[in-house]
This record gives structure tokens, sequence and C-alpha cells, in this order.
């Protein structure tokens, strides 16, 4: 089974900020990797998926890379919606798992 | 508008039973794979169950392999999950969440429910 490991688990940051996430998969996932965004009280809600694919909707400041174990998630200026929690999921194959998430929290 | 609404949720004792329901709306729910994922309190969302577009293929979580049943009735629109055997762990807000229908997507997640709320407790 892959695992997945997010660090940090939380960052504080200020409106215009850049803001990097990573996570790292226990094996090989090629770009099977998508990233979600969760306000409390809601459910997660995509915003990349395939590594970097922003999905329909999402703001461009939002941008993801990488490949086999390595990834992370970039909010290049960092906006007061954007206070959340993060997920990235692996998605190359059953089980499906999630990262830890890591909490954007205003700085 | 795609829309997934859960029911079912509740209150129930360890050992005992409860049945969600997914009703799906706004797509062509029948040609989707679905998903059940869960989320205790502050921790992250757990994938539990996976079921293709004409259940022939279904996938478990070890965690409630044994235990848990997921079905779908494509002419209602509806997607389930039998839980069996509760457990105090099992106490999380339970999401339908349909797999995006994208090949390069892979096994993402592009639409969820609000979740039914199961709590399992003495």
């Amino acid at each position: 089974d892959v695992q997945m490991t997010q660090s940090p688990s939380s960052v504080s940051a200020s409106v215009g900020d850049r803001v990097t996430i990573t996570c790292r998969a226990s094996h090989g996932i090629s770009t099977w990797l998508a990233w979600y965004q969760q306000k409390p009280g809601r459910a997660p809600k995509l915003l990349i998926y395939a590594s970097s694919s922003l999905q329909g909707g999402v703001p461009s400041r939002f941008s993801g890379s990488g490949s086999g174990t390595d990834f992370t998630l970039t909010i290049s200026s960092l906006q007061p919606e954007d206070f959340a929690t993060y997920y990235c999921q692996q998605a190359n194959s059953f089980p499906l798992a999630f990262g830890g998430g890591t909490k954007v929290e205003i700085k | 508008e795609v829309q997934l609404v859960e029911s079912g949720g509740g209150f129930v004792q360890p050992g005992g039973s409860l049945r969600l329901s997914c009703v799906a709306s706004g797509f062509a729910f029948r040609t989707y794979a679905m998903n059940w994922v869960r989320q205790s309190p502050g921790k992250g969302p757990e994938w539990i169950s996976y079921i293709s577009s004409t259940s022939t293929t279904i996938y478990y979580a070890d965690s409630v392999q044994g235990r848990f049943t997921i079905s779908r009735d494509n002419a209602k629109n509806s997607l389930y999950l039998q839980m069996n055997t509760l457990r105090v762990e099992d106490t999380a807000m339970y999401y339908c969440a349909r797999k995006y229908d994208f090949s390069v997507a892979g096994l993402a997640i592009d639409s969820w429910g609000q979740g039914a709320l199961v709590t399992v407790s003495s």
C-alpha cells in the first residue's frame, strides 16, 4: 500500500505570501497525485489532479508539481479565502490514501 | 449541478448497524464509479470503499473489510453503505464521493456530498 506524508502539518502565513506544501509517497506513483482544499464544516474540494493539472474554476495562483514520490502544492500569493487545510491523495491504486493535511493559518 | 446527498447517519452502540444512502443528481450516475470516504474529527480523510459503475469491481479498506458492504442502484441514482459490527473508531463523517471520470486524473475524486455523521458510542 502507498502511504502519503505531508509537511509541514501547519504553516502561518500572511495575505500575499507564497506558500509551499510538500507531499511524499512511500512508493512511486508517477503523476497520479491530487490536491484538495478543505474548509471547516465543508467537504474537501479538488484543486489539482495528475500532479499539476488545475481543476476547472480553481484560481491560477494554485499550482502543483512533482512525479514519482515527491510533490508540491504552491499558492503563489495567499488570499484570505485560501486559509484552509490542504490534503494530498495518491490516485494511483487502491487503497487510496490521503496525507495528514497541512493547515494554512493566518499569521 | 452535481449533487450528492447522504442520509442515514446517527448514533449507534458498538456492535450495532447502520445503512447510509447517497442520492445523486445532476449527472449520469450510472456511468460513474463511486467511493465512500470518511473523516474522523480533526483527522484527514480516509478512503473506505469503491464501486465501479456497473458494480463489477468493489474494493474495501482493510479497516472495514468484512464489516461494511458497498452497493448501488443505478435505477434509483443511489449509492449505499451497509455498516455492521460498528466500533467506536468508526465514528466519523461519511462522504459519498464521485470518481473523476477523466482518465488522466486516475483515481482522483471530483465531487463530494455534504456528509453523514456516524457516532458509535456506548
